[in-house]
């Protein structure tokens, strides 16, 4: 089955600064989508970012971007110049393949960044 | 995303009581997957359901709880006789390459 692994539960940045959130996943598919969802404390679920895995380049949107290392199974989240509107709990999440075609996602336990202003 | 829709936000229920969770999924969509997260948790699939059909419901608890999307209306997520530990918040999605998430209902049984 596949884990997702988030090794830092809480981190901190200063406004304007860049801050990087790490994440590691397991898995022995060779093809598979891998997002970073924002959770605010109004507790909805925001898409940030996705990756293809077939994809070499890194996907960027705007002062996100990620570092995909398929063979060390490392998808990390920089977020540059950091707003306060940034402040929530983050989570990295895999797309597995289920049955029936199911796009289920497997989800770390979260990092939760603090914005300093 | 706004259009997932749930409801309640927020239920409380007594310790063995019936609890009753709506979703309907976004427009044009016909396929929900429910997830839940405990506090302090990241989110874990429950079940994937098409119209009519339970295709995936390999994370739901074997017993109490059950799932359905019929064919007119919203999925209804079902948990009977809950207990304390039912208390988290569960969340619908659906999903064309990308999920989208409801606003979640947060369930406190007390």
């Amino acid at each position: 089955a596949q884990t997702v692994t988030q090794s830092q539960p809480e981190m901190s940045v200063q406004e304007a600064e860049t801050v990087t959130l790490s994440c590691t996943y397991d898995t022995s598919e060779s093809d598979y989508y891998l997002f970073w969802y924002k959770q605010p404390p109004s507790r909805q679920m925001i898409l940030v970012i996705r990756q293809e895995a077939y994809k070499q380049q890194n996907a960027t949107e705007n002062r996100f971007s990620v570092n995909f290392q398929k063979a060390a199974k490392s998808f990390s989240l920089k977020i540059s110049d950091s707003q306060l509107g940034d402040a929530a709990m983050y989570f990295c999440a895999y797309r597995s393949i289920g049955k029936g075609g199911s796009e289920k996602l497997v989800f770390g336990k979260g990092t939760k960044l603090t914005v300093n202003p | 995303n706004a259009g997932v829709m749930q409801n309640p936000r927020h239920l409380v229920r007594r310790r063995g009581q019936e609890a009753r969770l709506r979703c309907s999924p976004m427009k044009g969509h016909s396929h929900v997957y429910w997830y839940r997260q405990l506090p302090e948790e990241g989110l874990k699939f429950m079940v994937y359901l098409q119209k009519e059909n339970i295709i995936d419901e390999s994370g739901m608890p074997k017993e109490r709880f059950s799932a359905e999307f019929p064919k007119e209306g919203p999925s209804i997520l079902r948990i009977q006789q809950v207990v304390r530990g039912d208390s988290a918040a569960y969340f619908c999605a659906s999903s064309r390459v990308v999920s989208f998430f409801g606003q979640g209902t947060r369930l406190t049984v007390v």
